[in-house]
């Protein structure tokens, strides 16, 4: 069973700052994604990630399949990102479904 | 595209009873997955469904269960309601036509379900 570990748990930061949140697990998976969720429930999916690099606007989503690690970074933050972001993988193969971090609570003020 | 929607959104329950929540993934898409959410235990996956066949299955019990039908709709159902069993459901659909595992998840709003 795969284990996702995400750091850090709580971040709060000014406007403008530069937001990285990471992303390990143990196993070898097939894809990993970052979700976004915000109060209320709605999750938005981010990015789907199997290998390399994604950015999204002032997004980026990084993988490094061998030391089993993703970053997320949020660029020119604002307070709109404030959310929890959260890591999910996916086993090798489809095998098993999405096995999630705890998420990352992250408050970006003004 | 119409998202993910989900019913009921809201939902009171008793110790006891069951309950069935129901999933229309978006127009075209054929794999739907559903998702439990809990302060204290995260989100944790529940089934994955492709053409009314299960694909895979989470670490819940038999009182849990799921089907999806012809149109891709799909409904889990909770039997004996447990107070643990409070929580956010969470579906998700996605094409079903790339690689097993590697598709992108287009979540609905959720159903939260209270059991008193």
């Amino acid at each position: 069973k795969n284990e996702v570990e995400q750091s850090p748990q709580n971040l709060t930061a000014q406007e403008g700052e530069f937001i990285t949140i990471n992303c390990s697990y143990s196993v070898g998976i097939s894809a990993l994604h970052w979700l976004q969720q915000h109060p209320g429930g709605g999750i938005v999916s981010l990015f789907m990630l199997s290998s390399g690099k994604k950015k999204h606007g002032r997004l980026i989503a990084t993988i490094n399949i061998q030391e089993k690690h993703s970053s997320l970074h949020i660029t020119a933050s604002h307070p709109r990102d404030s959310a929890v972001y959260i890591c999910a993988v996916r086993g090798g193969g489809g095998a098993d479904g999405l096995t999630f971090g705890k998420g990352t609570h992250l408050i970006i003020q003004p | 595209k119409a998202g993910v929607t989900q019913t009921p959104r809201y939902l009171i329950k008793t110790r006891g009873q069951q309950v069935t929540l129901s999933c229309s993934p978006i127009s075209g898409h054929r794999s739907v997955s559903w998702y439990q959410q809990t302060p204290g235990q995260g989100l944790q996956f529940l089934f994955e469904y492709f053409s009314e066949t299960q694909r895979n299955k989470g670490n819940f019990p038999g009182r849990f269960s799921g089907r999806q039908f012809s149109n891709s709709r799909s409904e889990m159902n909770v039997s004996t309601l447990e107070l643990g069993d409070s929580a956010l459901y969470l579906c998700a659909s996605s094409p079903g036509t790339g690689f097993w595992g590697q598709e992108t998840q287009y979540f609905g709003p959720g159903t939260r379900l209270l059991v008193l």
